[in-house]
């Protein structure tokens, strides 16, 4: 089973800032199937992100996601106050399909 | 618009059983690979198990082997949970999910989840 870890747990920020949220597999996520959700209290996880980098319908530019191998990131290149939630990783490439621990971004 | 709605959802003691349902609107149902992921308060996601579009084929988490059984009608656009033996780490509000296939793809759309309770 791959084992996803994200970091950092918490992240506090100010609406407008830049967020990077990591991922790293402990092995090689297969053909990049790696994908993004949020996830808002009370709320259904939603998809934002798939393939490593392909962003979902109708998820905002300012969602990206890049890397490959065993190393992935979630940027949110100007924060919106909506975007305040938590956020999990989810490699679907070997079975089981696993996610990581999730990371939390709160305003400061 | 996608809708996936889940139902069944209670409170059980150990070792008792319970039947989720999910009803799917707004899509062609009998295309997609379909899952039911579950979260437990407070805690992260877990996939639980997964059925291809024509049930061929059915994955299984190791946690819930041999106790969960997964199943669709198409006729109904509905996924079915039975739940056996249940302990009290079953506890966790279960969402049903779609996919493209059954492995090897995102969760692209979600229910709102069911909550299921074991304790005695």
């Amino acid at each position: 089973e791959s084992v996803l870890t994200q970091s950092p747990g918490i992240l506090s920020l100010s609406p407008g800032e830049r967020a990077t949220l990591s991922c790293t597999a402990s092995r090689s996520v297969s053909s990049g199937y790696l994908a993004w959700y949020q996830q808002k209290p009370g709320q259904a996880p939603r998809l934002l992100i798939y393939g490593a980098s392909s962003r979902a319908t109708d998820i905002p530019d300012r969602f990206s996601g890049s890397g490959s191998g065993t190393d992935f990131t979630l940027t949110i290149s100007r924060l919106d106050p909506e975007d305040f939630a938590v956020y999990y990783c989810h490699q679907y490439g070997t079975s089981p399909g696993t996610f990581g621990q999730g990371t939390k971004v709160e305003i400061k | 618009e996608v809708q996936l709605v889940e139902s069944g959802g209670g409170l059980v003691k150990p070792g008792g059983s319970l039947g989720l349902s999910c009803v799917a609107s707004g899509f062609t149902f009998s295309n997609y690979g379909m899952s039911w992921v579950r979260q437990a308060p407070g805690e992260g996601l877990e996939w639980v198990s997964s059925i291809t579009y024509n049930s061929r084929y059915i994955y299984y988490a190791d946690s819930v082997k041999g106790r969960f059984t997964i199943s669709r009608d198409n006729t109904k656009n509905s996924i079915y949970l039975q739940m056996n033996s249940l302990r009290a780490e079953d506890t966790a509000v279960y969402y049903c999910v779609r996919s493209d296939t059954a492995q090897r793809a995102p969760f692209d759309s979600w229910g709102q989840g069911t909550l299921v309770a074991v304790s005695s």
